[in-house]
């Protein structure tokens, strides 16, 4: 079956330094979505790509989708405190209707 | 999201019960899910709804049941709890279409003993 995996599992960086997670699936998708879930909560949706090499931006936060749509990256340029948690992306396979396959994930510690 | 509740939030329970988990949405949406959560291992999908009676097995359905008897609600069930089963489960709900974002509740934490 479709597998997703997310490098690093784990980052711990100083504040204002950048983060860069990277997002591997096996088989193509035809879509990604990306979701952040702060310690002791739940994952909340951060945005969604469909394109083959569609870029987006929210702040600081710079989402990739790789021209194969088979990877993806996130990208936090000068990391904050509040930034802290886990950050999952999630693929929608080509042809399998609305399930989604969540990576491994990459926990993200932000220190002062 | 708090259109999203789930009960318990908290459990624990010996091994051999049986433990239902709630789940309710006030979103309106048809679609629902049920996952479970391990350190290092992501959300796996347990179970999934599109519709009132409409059940579909996800990734790790063994050892879990489903009921989806209203719009609004969807319960899991496992049968004869087992301490691998100790996990979070997260209930989520999806408006139609293939790109919609998921909506989470706020997860059980189980422990079974």
């Amino acid at each position: 079956g479709q597998q997703v995996m997310q490098i690093p599992q784990y980052q711990h960086v100083q504040e204002g330094e950048d983060f860069t997670t990277y997002c591997n699936s096996s088989t193509t998708l035809s879509n990604i979505q990306w979701y952040k879930q702060r310690p002791g909560g739940h994952p909340v949706f951060l945005i969604q790509l469909v394109k083959s090499g569609e870029v987006k931006k929210q702040k600081r936060l710079t989402f990739q989708f790789g021209e194969a749509k088979k990877n993806s990256s996130l990208h936090i340029t000068a990391t904050q405190t509040t930034d802290v948690g886990t950050y999952f992306c999630a693929g929608r396979n080509t042809g399998t209707a609305s399930k989604l396959t969540f990576g491994t994930g990459t926990r993200l510690q932000v220190t002062l | 999201d708090a259109d999203v509740t789930q009960t318990p939030r908290n459990r624990i329970t010996k091994t051999g019960k049986r433990i239902m988990l709630e789940c309710s949405q006030t979103k309106g949406h048809d679609r629902m899910y049920w996952y479970r959560q391990d350190p290092g291992l992501g959300l796996q999908l347990i179970y999934y709804s599109f519709d009132v009676k409409d059940i579909n097995k996800g990734e790790i359905s063994d050892g879990y049941s489903v009921s989806r008897q209203a719009q609004a609600k969807f319960s899991l069930s496992l049968e004869s709890a087992i301490p691998n089963q100790t996990a979070l489960y997260f209930c989520a709900t999806s408006g139609p279409g293939e790109n919609q974002p998921q909506h989470f509740g706020d997860g059980t934490r189980l422990s079974i003993l």
